[in-house]
């Protein structure tokens, strides 16, 4: 089971914005609206920050939002903070009855 | 407070079997589907393994199809992982998460993990 395309790393400066993306195929992101992003600071347990694509849970700040076109993913961070500095992954739903996560990529917060 | 606790995690050898297990507290167990996710040392997150809150439907990845069981006793609120024919690459940290919605969609709450080490 291959998993979803992010890339290994992006960086931003504190109140800029980034973009981290996460490509799939039409088995998985582009053929279900249920994509998913988790936050893992290290040595800590994921964080759900956004799922079905654009929703966020309670508690998660407005400054994290999620969008999809086709086989991509997207998840934006606005006004970046030094604790956003996180490992990311995205996660999708397969049409095959399992879940894949993307490889994951390290946001350095500069 | 929602909380999940995992239990079980040790060195085993390859071959081996091991039976993890997840605690949930303040929530109603029965009415969530639950998950296992691994992350292997320095590596990125694996799903594993998923349950429905019945018991009635389960779904495995691939790499552990066969080898590993999931159940769960909503009488003791307490999830399971029976993990048999274990090899070196299932060395990880195992999480169990609560699924947010449907089945293997999305995990809202996470334990903290346990680490399960395969090795000679």
């Amino acid at each position: 089971q291959s998993a979803l395309t992010q890339p290994a790393s992006v960086s931003g400066s504190l109140g800029q914005s980034i973009t981290i993306s996460c490509t799939g195929t039409s088995s998985d992101v582009g053929g279900y609206n249920y994509v998913s992003w988790y936050q893992q600071h290290p040595g800590k347990a994921p964080k759900l920050m956004i799922y079905e694509v654009s929703n966020r849970p309670s508690g998660v700040s407005n400054r994290f939002s999620g969008s999809k076109s086709g086989n991509t993913a997207s998840l934006t961070i606005s006004g970046l903070q030094a604790e956003d500095e996180a490992d990311y992954y995205c996660s999708s739903y397969r049409s095959s009855g399992t879940l894949v996560f993307g490889g994951g990529t390290k946001l350095t917060v500069l | 407070e929602v909380q999940l606790l995992e239990s079980g995690g040790g060195l085993v050898q390859p071959g081996g079997s091991l039976r993890l297990s997840c605690a949930a507290s303040g929530f109603i167990f029965s009415s969530y589907a639950m998950s296992w996710v691994r992350q292997a040392p320095g590596k990125g997150l694996e799903w594993v393994s998923a349950i429905s809150g019945s018991g009635g439907s389960i779904y495995y990845a691939d790499s552990v199809k066969g080898r590993f069981t999931i159940s769960r006793d909503n009488s003791k609120n307490t999830l399971y992982l029976q993990m048999n024919s274990l090899r070196t690459e299932d060395t990880a940290v195992y999480y169990c998460g609560k699924a947010k919605q449907g089945v293997i969609i999305s995990f809202d709450i996470w334990g903290q993990g346990t680490m399960v080490t395969v090795s000679s």
